[in-house]
């Protein structure tokens, strides 16, 4: 089993929905991250967080400690959402260096 | 804002060239990171330093080398490439471990 899980791996929306992004991970942790890649892009660093709610624009983060889950949630999608996101979470164990889920294809259509 | 540079976008090589893939960062920080991007697979780290001349292996360090001759410039090499090598690299830094990682904008590896 993957140490970091992701669901679902791809998804299609339509303009204006509103998207939820699962995480879950195997692993005690410090801290999560979500990523944000667009197509043939670099990565960008969206949230890291260690408890309760994070918010950027019409980005928002959560995470439960207890059940090893987080989740991203975007509001009033837009096309320009479309992109790869990714959590990782510290591996406590190897220095905590990161380990990544495998990622999930968001595409926004108009 | 920090910037990673990536010395190139795009690169073409032939089975057995030496390749050097270079990344330099303008935030004095000390953790570099080299990760190698596959479908389906996210990304593995191949090597990282944490100071200059510091070098420890990844989960996936075969067939690679890395540089860190100074602060600012982390290298990836490549011996003799082969095409189980295609792949986009990413270099990262950071400060610390558990802190914010920034990324380059990746090298897209084709060996043929």
């Amino acid at each position: 089993k993957n140490e970091v899980e992701q669901s679902p791996q791809n998804l299609t929306a339509q303009e204006g929905e509103f998207i939820t992004i699962n995480c879950s991970y195997s692993v005690g942790i410090s801290a999560l991250h979500w990523l944000q890649q667009h197509p043939g892009g670099g990565i960008v660093s969206l949230f890291m967080l260690s408890s309760g709610k994070k918010k950027h624009g019409r980005l928002i983060a959560t995470i439960n400690i207890q059940e090893k889950h987080s989740s991203l949630h975007i509001t009033a999608s837009h096309p320009r959402d479309s992109a790869v996101y990714i959590c990782a979470v510290p591996r406590r164990e190897y220095g905590n260096k990161l380990v990544f889920g495998a990622g999930t294809i968001l595409r926004v259509k108009s | 804002d920090v910037k990673v540079t990536q010395s190139s976008r795009y690169l073409v090589k032939r089975t057995g060239e030496k390749v050097f893939l270079e990344c330099v960062q303008d935030m004095d920080h000390e953790n570099m990171f080299w990760y190698r991007q596959d479908p389906g697979l996210g990304l593995r780290l191949i090597y990282f330093s944490y100071d200059v001349k510091m070098k420890e292996k990844g989960d996936i360090p075969e067939g690679y080398s890395v540089s860190r001759e100074k602060k600012e410039r982390f290298s990836l090499i490549l011996e003799s490439a082969s095409t189980n090598q295609t792949s986009m690299y990413l270099c990262a830094s950071n400060h610390r471990f558990l802190e914010k990682l920034f990324f380059g904008s990746g090298t897209q590896l084709s060996v043929l």
